[in-house]
């Protein structure tokens, strides 16, 4: 098992540019999570899906778009990207809304020039 | 004021000595609570969990105090492998989202 999965690893934008990033589990979770973490900040929900077919905002959703393709894969979007979105991107998982343990992918560091 | 808040350390730490630190949350509603652990440059995964009657494990001890709404994480006979950041989560309610404070930095020193 693979767990969760995010590519790409490391990415640099341009201001306005868009780009997709992309997450999948093979643990058959029902649920699943965008994050964003900033020094000092913690982990912020952006967006997370409850189950295939749903999906809600989190604190920050604000310049981000979801897609939850299949019961697998949730990717998160940014449409025009701002240096304000420079973070670290954690997507994560569990087999229930509500369960306490999420399991986290690698993350990926994206900075915004 | 942030819902969770942590200090961001570091505690500078000696191989085998004891270091505790808090977290406090202002939603005196929260139901839940726990410690995850987060390695440099790696995603966070789940430490342990707080019950209201303090718990262990192994060298890690965690102790709620719902009066003065803080959650604490005690760590005995501290490993070079403790150095860490620890983020202490918080739920509201049953099925609710996680909400993370910012993290405590932990360096176990030789």
């Amino acid at each position: 098992n693979a767990g969760v999965t995010q590519t790409p690893k490391f990415q640099v934008l341009k201001t306005g540019q868009s780009m997709t990033l992309q997450c999948a589990q093979d643990m058959n979770h029902n649920s699943m999570y965008w994050y964003r973490q900033d020094p000092g900040m913690g982990l912020r929900l952006i967006y997370y899906s409850a189950s295939e077919g749903t999906t809600d905002k989190g604190e920050v959703p604000n310049g981000y778009n979801v897609s939850r393709l299949n019961k697998r894969e949730f990717s998160l979007r940014l449409e025009s990207a701002a240096p304000s979105q420079t973070s670290v991107y954690f997507c994560a998982s569990n087999l229930v809304a509500g369960e306490v343990e999420q399991f986290f992918g690698p993350g990926t560091r994206l900075t915004v020039l | 004021r942030k819902e969770v808040e942590q200090d961001p350390g570091p505690f500078n730490v000696p191989e085998g000595a004891t270091v505790a630190f808090n977290c406090t949350y202002s939603n005196s509603a929260s139901q839940s609570f726990f410690w995850y652990r987060q390695d440099c440059r790696k995603e966070p995964k789940l430490l342990m969990s707080v019950y209201s009657s303090g718990n262990e494990d192994g060298r890690f001890t965690a102790q709620l105090n719902r009066a003065s709404q803080y959650i604490s994480l005690l760590i005995r006979d501290s490993k070079l492998s403790d150095s860490a950041t620890y983020l202490c989560v918080v739920i509201k309610a049953a099925g609710n989202k996680l909400t993370f404070g910012g993290g405590t930095r932990v360096l176990v020193k030789p």
